[in-house]
């Protein structure tokens, strides 16, 4: 069946600095969509992205999908302490989500 | 007002027993979802549903099952629990296959 894989799975950074997470498929996706779930938390919906080449910024978070539309990005700029969690991403109807990347934030 | 809560928060059984997990949105949304996210944090969908139709995860034993009561509810039995159960479970839902989901806290599951 469809796989999704993501990358990193574990990004340890300063506070302060540059994060960004990959999601890719073995196949073309009609959308994308990212989560959040804090540590004890449940999975919060960031955004859904559906245009080949879509870029999407909330805040510090930009979100990208790519061309082919097999692979996507999150990219947070400056991380603060509040980034903490893991991010998945998951896509179209079939509920796949990939196994997320856990992102420490050090102060 | 919770859109989605989940009952109970916390539940701890021994094995060969039967439980159920309880979830209600007050979203008027039309599909319902079960999760289940084992310790590595793999999160795994169990089970989709709406008035029309249940899509089940068919890795998902036959010992769990969804029970809609209504289009708010969708609660889930587990019969003869296993050590393997163990794990948080997550109910969410949406406006339409596909769209974004919203979830409930989960429900942290203990099977000794």
């Amino acid at each position: 069946g469809q796989q999704v894989m993501q990358i990193p799975q574990y990004q340890h950074v300063q506070e302060g600095e540059d994060f960004t997470t990959y999601c890719n498929s073995s196949t073309t996706l009609s959308n994308i969509q990212w989560y959040k779930q804090r540590p004890g938390g449940h999975p919060v919906f960031l955004i859904q992205l559906v245009k080949s080449g879509e870029v999407k910024k909330q805040k510090r978070l930009t979100f990208q999908f790519g061309e082919a539309k097999k692979n996507s990005s999150l990219h947070i700029t400056a991380t603060q302490t509040t980034d903490v969690g893991t991010y998945f991403c998951t896509y179209g109807q079939n509920f796949v989500f990939g196994p997320g990347t856990r992102l420490s934030v050090l102060p | 007002d919770t859109a989605v809560s989940q009952t109970p928060k916390y539940l701890v059984t021994q094995m060969g027993n039967d439980k159920s997990i309880k979830c209600e949105q007050n979203l008027g949304h039309d599909t319902m979802y079960w999760y289940k996210q084992d310790s590595k944090k793999f999160l795994k969908i169990m089970f989709s549903y709406n008035n029309k139709e249940l899509i089940i995860n068919e890795t998902v034993p036959n010992r769990f099952s969804p029970k809609s009561p209504d289009k708010a509810h969708l609660n889930l039995h587990i019969n003869s629990l296993e050590l393997g159960d163990s794990a948080v479970y997550f109910c969410a839902s949406s406006r339409l296959d596909g769209d974004e989901q919203f979830f409930g806290p989960g429900t942290r599951l203990t099977v000794l």
